[in-house]
């Protein structure tokens, strides 16, 4: 019963291209993140959404994009891919308020080449 | 500027006996703190957390112990078994009067191996 669904589980794409990556939730979440996993980096926060058509930059929002059309769905767009956003990209879901935690997708990882 | 810091990258212990990942933060402003594990390709999938009220929370063989003055949490597995060989994320959520969303702030990992 997968909850938070990644469309790719790998990438490779090169640099310059434009990358989409998309993440669709089926709990009716009002909260969806995308973070980046890098070794001794830990998961830094890239965007996030409250609503559909919200959007708020994280810690590192540089050289990225989101988009939230509809409730379900968050997707996160590279605008002309670098090699030094190869990493593995995770999204997450929340509830809004009380004290639950993220559901995670099980994450893209992007290679640029 | 890291709000949350796990110092030790690796920790490697027995089966059966126990583990225990560290956890620094920053900010006495955060409220609320959860740990996550995760496996190579996976997603991260959260495992306990604690409210800044408390100084202990207990489920199972997992335990997480948060010392506010020295701004310190810590997450105790007894026993330690082979299963529990992952990566672990310690997190923070910041009040911020409802207008933080929910967001958290991860510490860099842990990677626990629990030899046979």
């Amino acid at each position: 019963d997968v909850k938070v669904t990644q469309s790719s589980r790998y990438l490779v794409k090169r640099t310059g291209e434009k990358v989409f990556l998309e993440c669709v939730q089926d709990m009716d979440h009002e909260n969806m993140f995308w973070y980046r996993q890098d070794p001794g980096l830990g998961l830094r926060l890239i965007y996030f959404s409250y609503d559909v058509k919200m959007k708020e930059k994280g810690d590192i929002p540089e050289g990225y994009s989101v988009s939230r059309e509809k409730k379900e769905r968050f997707s996160l767009i590279l605008e002309s891919a670098s090699t030094n956003q190869t990493s593995m990209y995770l999204c997450a879901s929340k509830r809004s308020g009380g004290h639950g935690g993220y559901t995670f997708g099980s994450g893209t990882r992007l290679t640029v080449v | 500027d890291q709000q949350v810091k796990q110092n030790s990258p690796s920790l490697s212990v027995q089966e059966g006996r126990i583990s225990i990942l560290n956890c620094d933060y920053t900010n006495s402003m955060f409220d609320y703190f959860l740990w996550y594990k995760k496996y190579p390709a996976e997603g991260p999938t959260f495992l306990i957390s604690i409210s800044s009220i408390k100084d202990k929370n207990e489920d199972g063989r997992f335990t997480v112990f948060l010392n506010k003055s020295a701004k310190h949490l810590s997450l105790h597995i007894v026993p330690s078994q082979p299963g529990d060989s992952a990566v672990y994320f310690c997190a923070a959520r910041l009040n911020a009067g409802g207008t933080s969303y929910g967001k958290l702030t991860f510490g860099q990992g842990t990677i626990l191996t629990v030899h046979p």
